[in-house]
């Protein structure tokens, strides 16, 4: 496609639940990130991708929280035993690559609710 | 810690002045420069970006650039309503530094007063 798609674009799921967000970047970018947002709040950085390689999980809250990518290609970001305080909107993007000069993609997020 | 720092607002402008929104960053080896625009509800959105020191323009917005300041700003000329929404600011750091992923501000609010 043209843009950045997320999947599924809404998600509302029990406490304690494990659930899965799916990304796909434009294609040819070999960066993808993902991001958290919360209501209100700046982008909570989690994780990047620099072809199939994770260089950096630093952002990641918990190791209730990963993330793997397959064929340079399509992400997915796993919460499992979901908590209240995982309610947010998870952002995805991508770009040319990293350690480029070029900007950051948005998809239109996926906005997770935990009941 | 790399940082970028934006004043969280909220900026308030008439409708028709000139918006300036300001945006510090820490890394001085930073390369590229570019600024977001998000409605509320929505994801953000490239407006502009910039990589050399002065001024760039597109259309009513122009985006200025002061490195030995570590500066970066964007002008919105003939504010309209339709330009309430968060901006925000993120850097590009230097390619050879190992942390290299672009580091976003928190915004700045800006509301534009009919």
């Amino acid at each position: 496609g043209a843009g950045v798609s997320q999947s599924p674009s809404n998600k509302v799921t029990e406490k304690g639940k494990d659930v899965e967000l799916r990304c796909d970047p434009i294609s040819g970018h070999t960066a993808l990130y993902w991001y958290r947002q919360s209501l209100g709040q700046g982008l909570e950085f989690l994780i990047y991708f620099q072809g199939n390689s994770a260089p950096d999980k630093s952002g990641l809250p918990s190791d209730r929280f990963s993330a793997e990518r397959t064929g340079g290609s399509v992400s997915t970001l796993t919460i499992q035993r979901t908590q209240q305080e995982d309610s947010a909107v998870y952002l995805c993007a991508s770009s040319l690559a990293v350690r480029s000069n070029q900007p950051q993609h948005f998809g239109d997020g996926t906005r997770l609710s935990i009941l | 810690q790399k940082e970028v720092e934006q004043n969280s607002g909220p900026l308030s402008v008439p409708e028709g002045a000139i918006a300036s929104l300001n945006c510090t960053y820490s890394d001085r080896g930073s390369q590229s420069f570019f600024w977001y625009r998000q409605y509320s509800g929505k994801s953000p959105e490239l407006i502009m970006f910039i990589y050399s020191n002065g001024d760039k323009e597109d259309g009513r917005f122009t985006a200025q650039l002061n490195k030995a300041s570590q500066y970066v700003s964007l002008l919105i000329r003939d504010s309209q309503p339709s330009d309430s929404a968060t901006y925000l600011c993120a850097v590009n750091p230097h390619p050879m530094n190992r942390d290299d992923k672009i580091i976003f501000g928190k915004g700045t609010r800006l509301h534009i007063l009919p």
